[in-house]
């Protein structure tokens, strides 16, 4: 079946600390790939996407993202984080035409 | 507001009764899909829509569960003989279909509550 693993279900940092929430999906092939970002109280909204060329993908708000192809993974970074970051951070696969699959989702709180 | 609406953002409901959900998507956009999220969950897919043909339903769905997209534009997912299971928040995203490059705009969601 195709899935998407986001192995930190809840991450806590302080203001300044590295950022780097892990993505694997389960499918062969091609493959597009998205982060999408909940702050609270707001809909989803994309933060970014890969789609192919540079596996290293930039973002809004500084985030960026790689892809390893031979990991199966799509980790979001961000090495300096702010308060304005927490959120709720899901990765989402797409193969070829067909839907968005998510990952469970992880919690991202900043403490200042 | 040109984004997604989503109609109600909330509804309470008693067991057993049928519910029906508007989505009002990004007008030029052609894809139209649904979503349930419950509390600690990413967003799980129901089912979607390429202009007025529903392309996939979920395998997890059941038959309660049905959606129409009968001119393309707006969307309506009925739940009938509600459970408490079902409550969640459903979502609704469009997007324009352009091979190789699709974002999904999300609405605010429906939450649904079934007592």
């Amino acid at each position: 079946a195709q899935s998407v693993s986001q192995h930190n279900h809840h991450v806590i940092l302080s203001e300044a600390a590295s950022l780097e929430l892990g993505c694997n999906y389960s499918y062969g092939g091609t493959v597009n790939l998205f982060w999408y970002v909940q702050y609270p109280g707001q809909h989803l909204q994309l933060l970014l996407k890969y789609f192919s060329g540079d596996p290293l993908v930039k973002g809004i708000k500084g985030f960026e993202a790689e892809f390893i192809k031979s990991k199966f993974s799509f980790n979001l970074r961000k090495p300096s984080v702010q308060w304005s970051d927490t959120a709720e951070y899901f990765c989402a696969v797409r193969r070829n035409t067909d839907k968005l699959i998510f990952g469970t989702g992880t919690r991202l709180q900043v403490f200042p | 507001d040109t984004g997604v609406s989503q109609d109600p953002r909330h509804k309470i409901t008693k067991r057993g009764q049928n519910v029906t959900f508007r989505c009002d998507p990004i007008s030029e956009h052609n894809r139209l899909y649904w979503y349930r999220q419950t509390l600690g969950q990413g967003p799980e897919f129901l089912t979607y829509f390429q202009n007025e043909a529903q392309l996939e339903k979920s395998r997890l769905l059941s038959d309660r569960f049905s959606a129409e997209r009968p001119k393309g534009s707006f969307s309506t997912l009925e739940i009938q003989r509600t459970e408490q299971g079902d409550s969640a928040m459903y979502l609704c995203a469009s997007s324009l279909d352009v091979q190789g490059n699709e974002k999904l705009f999300f609405g605010s969601g429906t939450q649904l509550s079934v007592l």
